[in-house]
């Protein structure tokens, strides 16, 4: 069963930083092109970044480039989202999914609240 | 950017029904679309994806159609568990970009 968990989340400070993790189980990790999607409160989906299977690919929404980092560590099957320089809007539950383009599996998200 | 815009954003329909939601996307994305299911609280489940074709295990009342700019999910016969709100999205282009969502509720 394909099983994508979340950490990670939290309250922080603006300008503040956040590292967000994903497990992933169930299926070969380095197989599968990974992304991140956030939702706001009451809003709907944004995609926020994806990264190839080796990771030499990755790609961002603009509103987070330069400020997010996305990653993986196939050996430990997790993806990782570092989240710096945090503004108020980027509070939202940040989902983790499995594929690059649609994506057939999602984790259940983990809550990054930005505010002073 | 690509912009997905979809309709109607909320509609009330009986079990039963016949449920249909448009998505158009600001140009043309070939039938690189994909449609989600979510319901409060929870994480999206795919439905459908390159327009047409059906995830696994997603019940066959589900459809989608369309290419090029104008796509379609339809909901033959609606179920108690299919109110939610559907997203499409294409992936044609980065960045990934979603409709608004279409809020489906009980009438």
């Amino acid at each position: 069963e394909v099983q994508l968990v979340e950490s990670g989340g939290g309250l922080v400070q603006p300008g503040g930083s956040l590292r967000l993790s994903c497990a992933a189980s169930g299926f070969t990790f380095s197989s599968y092109w990974m992304s991140w999607v956030r939702q706001a409160p009451g809003k709907g989906l944004e995609w926020v970044a994806n990264i190839k299977q080796d990771g030499s690919e990755k790609n961002y929404v603009d509103s987070v480039k330069g400020r997010f980092t996305i990653s993986r560590d196939n050996a430990k099957n997790s993806l990782y989202l570092q989240l710096n320089s945090l503004r108020a809007e980027d509070t939202a539950v940040y989902f983790c999914a499995r594929g690059g383009s649609e994506a057939d599996y999602w984790g259940q998200g983990t809550l990054v609240t930005v505010s002073s | 950017d690509i912009q997905m815009t979809q309709s109607p954003s909320s509609l009330s329909a009986s079990v039963g029904d016949r449920v249909t939601i448009a998505c158009r996307a600001s140009q043309g994305i070939s039938s690189w679309l994909a449609w989600y299911q979510q319901k409060p609280e929870k994480a999206p489940k795919s439905l459908i994806y390159a327009a047409s074709i059906l995830q696994s295990g997603v019940p066959s009342r589900f459809s989608g159609s369309g290419s090029g700019t104008d796509f379609t999910l339809t909901i033959s016969s609606l179920q108690p568990e299919d109110f939610a709100t559907y997203y499409c999205q294409q992936y044609h282009t980065y960045p990934r970009t979603f409709g608004q969502g279409t809020k489906v509720e009980i009438k």
